[in-house]
C-alpha cells in the first residue's frame, strides 16, 4: 500500500493564524482526501482533494476556511485558515487503493490552537 | 447522514481473553473497514469486508460482515498488550462517493498484563 508523509506532525499555533499542512504520498493516486479527527472522537471527512480542480467539501466544512491544494497526483496541501481553539484537531490524510473501497492514512498532524 | 455505534467504548482485560467489539447502523453498507489507532498515528487497516455474511480473519482477528448489511464484530483472541488501541469501524454505504467512509466512535482497548 501507499506510503504517505504528513508535515508538520504536530505544531502549536495562535489563534487566528493560519496553517499549511503537507501530504506527500510515495506513488501517484487517483483519490486523495482530508479527514478530521477532533480531542477523543472520531474521523469525518473535511473533503475530497481533486488533481487539476477545486476540492469537493463535504457539508459544514468551506474552502474559506480550509484550502485545499492538489497540483498532482503525489500531493496535497490543507491549510487551516484563521484558526481558533475549537480547530484543534488530528488532520489526516489518506488516499484509496486501486480496485477497493480501503483508505490508507497518514499518520496525521496534531494541531493544538492557543 | 449514516452513523455508526460503535460498542463498547472502552474495555479493559486481562492478557490473554479474548475481545468483541462491533458496530451496528440503520442504514446498509456495502463495505465495513476495521481500523487500529495506536497513540500519535494514523488508523491503520485491520481488515476490510465486501460482501455480507463475510467472514474474515487476520491472525487474532476474526470479523464478520452482517447478513443484513446493517452490522459488523470484531473479535481478538488471546489479546496481547501491543493489542492496546482504539479501534474503530468504518463503513461505506451505498450510493455514496468513494472515499467517504463514516466512522464508529471507536473502542478503546487496554491489555493489563
Amino acid at each position: 500500500s501507499a506510503v504517505i508523509s504528513q508535515k508538520p506532525s504536530r505544531d502549536i499555533c495562535q489563534r487566528g493564524t493560519s496553517l499549511t499542512i503537507q501530504c506527500q504520498v510515495d506513488s501517484q493516486v487517483t483519490m486523495m482526501f482530508w479527514y478530521r479527527q477532533q480531542p477523543g472522537q472520531s474521523l469525518t471527512l473535511i473533503a475530497t482533494a481533486n488533481q487539476g480542480s477545486e476540492a469537493t467539501y463535504e457539508s459544514g466544512f468551506v474552502i474559506d476556511k480550509f484550502p485545499i491544494s492538489r497540483p498532482n497526483l503525489t500531493f496535497s496541501t490543507l491549510t487551516v485558515s484563521n484558526m481558533s481553539p475549537e480547530d484543534s484537531s488530528i488532520y489526516l490524510c489518506s488516499v484509496g487503493q486501486s480496485g477497493a473501497n480501503v483508505l490508507t492514512f497518514g499518520a496525521g498532524s496534531r494541531l493544538t490552537v492557543l | 447522514g449514516q452513523q455508526l455505534n460503535q460498542s463498547p467504548q472502552s474495555m479493559f482485560i486481562q492478557e490473554g481473553e479474548d475481545v468483541s467489539m462491533n458496530c451496528t447502523s440503520s442504514s446498509i453498507f456495502n463495505t465495513w473497514l476495521w481500523y487500529k489507532q495506536d497513540p500519535g498515528e494514523g488508523p491503520v487497516l485491520l481488515i476490510a469486508l465486501y460482501k455480507a455474511g463475510e467472514l474474515t480473519s487476520n491472525g487474532r482477528l476474526t470479523a464478520q460482515f452482517g447478513i443484513t448489511r446493517k452490522d459488523s464484530f470484531l473479535n481478538i483472541s488471546a489479546s496481547i498488550p501491543s493489542d492496546v488501541g482504539i479501534y474503530f469501524c468504518a463503513g461505506l454505504a451505498g450510493g455514496t462517493s468513494y472515499g467517504k467512509l463514516t466512522f464508529g466512535q471507536g473502542t478503546i482497548l487496554t491489555v493489563h498484563p
